[in-house]
Parts: structure tokens; sequence; C-alpha cells
């Protein structure tokens, strides 16, 4: 089947370490996306890229970090910067750069305790 | 930079009333994206604009595309309990950069 996979799908880090979210897609798509999604406050966008070893800083870039070796590929790193990592976090990938519609993954809840 | 902006954050809606929400762009936009995400959920692709003025129905729900390619509209009429969830909007402009409004999250009242 097609589609875009996030694991896992619940994840518990102490605070100050490092935690890596992981973002797979075959379905082809040049664009993906990293969305943070808090209670009212919609999705914001984290970071983005249309292919790879390129990625642009979103508007909350801050405290994350992201790669982009492989086309189907796009793990994201919530660093100990990140002063309030708990959240839910979606990744999303479109055929040509938002052109055309978003596929989104199931989501990461992230909880730093 | 790019904002995209959704109101009402909240809609409580008796069933078989009808509501709108609204999105608005700081920019002028490529196209504008809806989706809906049920609860627990993750967004669904639901229909884009890209033409200005553009109006597209599904069935109960309207969306429609303003003039000047800034601002955009859903409307659902006739509401059932299988409208429940958050609805977002969400713009591009320039670049692949698909931003999303905070979204309008609906309840209903049998």
């Amino acid at each position: 089947d097609g589609g875009i996979t996030q694991s896992p799908k619940y994840l518990f880090r102490k605070e100050g370490q490092n935690v890596t979210l992981s973002c797979e897609q075959n379905l082809n798509h040049d664009a993906m996306y990293w969305y943070r999604q808090d209670p009212g406050q919609g999705l914001r966008l984290i970071y983005y890229s249309q292919i790879v070893n390129d990625f642009q800083k979103g508007d909350i870039a801050e405290g994350y970090s992201v790669s982009r070796e492989k086309k189907e590929s796009f793990p994201l790193t919530v660093t100990s910067a990140q002063k309030n990592p708990t959240a839910f976090y979606l990744c999303a990938s479109s055929i040509d750069g938002g052109r055309t519609e978003a596929f989104f993954g199931q989501g990461t809840r992230l909880t730093v305790v | 930079g790019q904002q995209v902006m959704q109101i009402p954050q909240y809609q409580h809606v008796q069933e078989g009333e009808d509501f709108t929400t609204y999105c608005n762009s700081s920019t002028t936009l490529s196209n504008i994206q809806w989706y809906k995400q049920r609860p627990g959920g993750h967004p669904v692709f639901l229909i884009q604009l890209v033409k200005s003025g553009e109006v597209k129905k599904q069935k109960r729900l309207t969306f429609q595309f303003g003039e000047a390619k800034k601002n955009s509209s859903l409307h659902i009429t006739a509401t059932q309990t299988t409208d429940v969830g958050t609805y977002f909007c969400a713009g591009r402009s320039n670049d692949y950069k698909l931003s999303f409004g905070a979204g309008t999250t609906v309840t209903v009242r049998a």
C-alpha cells in the first residue's frame, strides 16, 4: 500500500534528551513537511523540503533539525534546545510542493517528562 | 512571512443548521486547500481552489476562493454529526511552503 508512515505513534522522553521522529513515504513525492500541532494553534510548519539534500526552515524551526538524504525519508530531531517539545507532530508529503493535495501520516505524540 | 488566519476557532452547531468558517491570508495565495481532521485523526484533504473567485461544491459543503486570492470560506449546510471535526485551510504563496490556519473545531448538538 502506498502511503506515509510515522513512527512511533507515542513517544516518551526525558527532558534534555534529543529524540528523532521517523517519517517515510513510498508515494514518490518530492515535497515533505513537518508540522507541530498544539491545542488551539492549528498546524505550525517546522521544516519543509522540496528535494533530496535541500530543506527550508518553517515558522517554528528553533530547537529542531531535519535531514533529507533520501527522497522517501524526512526524519525530524527534536533537540534539547526546544523549550516546549511536548506536542503532536505530523509529517506530510505532496507530489509537487503544495500545488496538489498533501498526504499526512498518522502523527507521533511526543511527551517529554 | 505568509500567515493564514482562520475564524472562528470553535463552532457549536445545532444539527440541521448551516455555518461558515473563514480563512484569510496576509499575502496573495497561489492556491487554497481545505482539510478535515476528525478527533484523534490526521488531516485529510477535501478540496483545492486555484482560480480567483472560484466556487466548488461537495454535497453539503461549498468552498469559495476570494477575488483577490487572499481569502476563502467553507460553508456547510444542514450540519450532520458526521461533520464533527476540525477544518483547516492551507495556503501556498510563491514557493512550496504550505501554511495552515489554526482551524475551526466543529461540534454538533443532536
